[in-house]
């Protein structure tokens, strides 16, 4: 199956400072990737939807200025989290759709970050 | 706006014992019914999904449409069936993916 990484996997940031987390597609071309975030125990709750070129689309609720989202390539999208906060503690986990034929656009997802903002 | 509903957050078998894990949905159209399961340490990683009618790892899904339902289901548990399991749902042509919030099973030796 198809690999997507994500970098880091863990980080540790002061309050205050933007972290950057990579998600790359390591086989295969993503013209869409999302990003979720996934409190403790909890389930997968959308970001936004990044599609290569074009601005991300976020769900209600996520502050696009917060939470910045790049998708400059075909395999590598950034999430940026600027002026982090402890409550933006969790765990960023992103996926790639694969463009191929016949697979309706099965996702594959990255291992994770999880972000402690002290 | 569509929903997924997984009634369990904990289910306990023994292995051996037939094991389901229930998922509801809600959403007007003809949804497409996923199932991922996350194992300890692991990333999520697609298990089945209802257009595929398949049997992955003895397990099996079917959609009802008439009870909004798609509960996973396995015969006879193992005990590396151990993990966490979330149902999700796509609706129409947009790709994005609503998740349940997930049962984890624990199949006790």
């Amino acid at each position: 199956g198809a690999v997507v990484s994500q970098h880091p996997s863990w980080v540790i940031c002061k309050s205050g400072t933007s972290v950057k987390i990579e998600c790359r597609s390591l086989d295969f071309q993503a013209t869409t990737m999302f990003w979720y975030r996934q409190f403790p125990k909890q389930s997968l709750m959308l970001m936004a939807t990044s599609n290569e070129g074009s601005k991300a689309t976020y769900e209600q609720g996520v502050e696009k200025d917060k939470f910045l989202i790049n998708h400059a390539s075909l395999t590598l999208s950034t999430l940026t989290v600027t002026s982090a906060h402890p409550e933006d503690s969790s765990f960023y986990i992103c996926s790639s759709s694969n463009v191929g034929q016949g697979n309706s656009y099965e996702q594959y997802f990255g291992p994770g970050t999880r972000l402690t903002v002290t | 706006a569509q929903r997924v509903t997984q009634p369990e957050k904990l289910l306990s078998v023994f292995k051996g014992a037939p094991v389901e894990l229930k998922c509801n949905y809600s959403y007007s159209g003809s949804p497409e019914l996923f199932w991922y399961v996350q194992y300890s340490r692991q990333r999520l990683q697609l298990l089945l999904r209802h257009i595929s009618r398949e049997s992955i790892k003895g397990f099996t899904a079917d959609l009802n449409k008439g009870e909004t339902s798609f509960h996973l289901k396995k015969p006879f548990a193992q005990e590396e069936d151990s993990a966490m399991y979330y149902c999700a749902l796509r609706a129409g042509s947009n790709y994005k993916l609503t998740f349940g919030k997930g049962t984890l099973l624990t199949v006790n030796p």
